[in-house]
């Protein structure tokens, strides 16, 4: 009952070099969800994602990119990686519907940017 | 101006205080209300949720929501160590594309000493 899977847990990386953050559940859930998590900052959503195909932007979207190819996978993808972008990310999933409000959250990638 | 406002704390109280935790918001079109639990280097977990105004009960903990002032709480009793945690406070939304969204306070860091 592996529930939200992030991979890596750990990373860092010099600036300008890409990475791509995979997130898996095995939920069945429609809506994923990627957010970044800093100081003081709570946790502010990037990207998010209703099913298969379809992406929308959150709050703090400009520099990252999402895809959502297969239903249990959203990837979250770094193209030239920022100081600004050190954080912790988080993936979160939840299944459709108006009355079910509990997403189910990863345990989290700590990235660093040098 | 933040859509969610929290203190973010920390919050140090003595073993079997009530803690008292406040979020406000700015968006009257948030539905759902939630608060989260975040242990160091874990993920948030679902503690409680509402939809309307009034309180709501489980255990030791108590959701409250005031619609009319934008303003909700969640108070525990009886505090336990084993309570200490973040925090986060949660309100979901319909984006601009029509799919919903979980919008996150800052959090509020707990600590409860014995």
């Amino acid at each position: 009952n592996a529930g939200v899977t992030q991979t890596p847990k750990f990373r860092v990386l010099k600036t300008g070099q890409s990475m791509t953050l995979l997130c898996a559940q095995d939920m069945n859930h429609e809506y994923m969800y990627w957010y970044r998590q800093d100081p003081g900052m709570g946790l502010r959503l990037i990207h998010y994602s209703v099913g298969e195909g379809t992406t929308a932007k959150g709050e703090v979207p400009d520099g990252y990119n999402v895809s959502r190819l297969k239903k249990q996978n959203f990837l979250l993808g770094l193209e030239s990686a920022a100081p600004s972008q050190t954080s912790v990310y988080f993936c979160a999933s939840r299944p459709l519907g108006t009355s079910n409000t509990e997403a189910f959250f990863g345990q989290g990638t700590r990235l660093t940017v040098v | 101006q933040k859509e969610v406002e929290q203190d973010p704390g920390p919050l140090s109280v003595p073993e079997g205080a009530i803690v008292s935790l406040n979020c406000t918001y700015s968006n009257s079109a948030f539905q759902y209300f939630m608060w989260y639990r975040q242990y160091s280097r874990k993920g948030p977990e679902l503690l409680m949720y509402t939809y309307s105004s009034g309180n709501k009960e489980d255990g030791r903990f108590t959701a409250q929501v005031d619609k009319s002032s934008k303003y909700i709480s969640l108070f525990i009793r009886d505090s336990q160590p084993s309570d200490s945690a973040t925090y986060l406070c949660a309100m979901r939304v319909v984006g601009s594309g029509g799919y919903n969204k979980l919008i996150f306070g800052a959090g509020t860091r707990l600590a409860v000493h014995p």
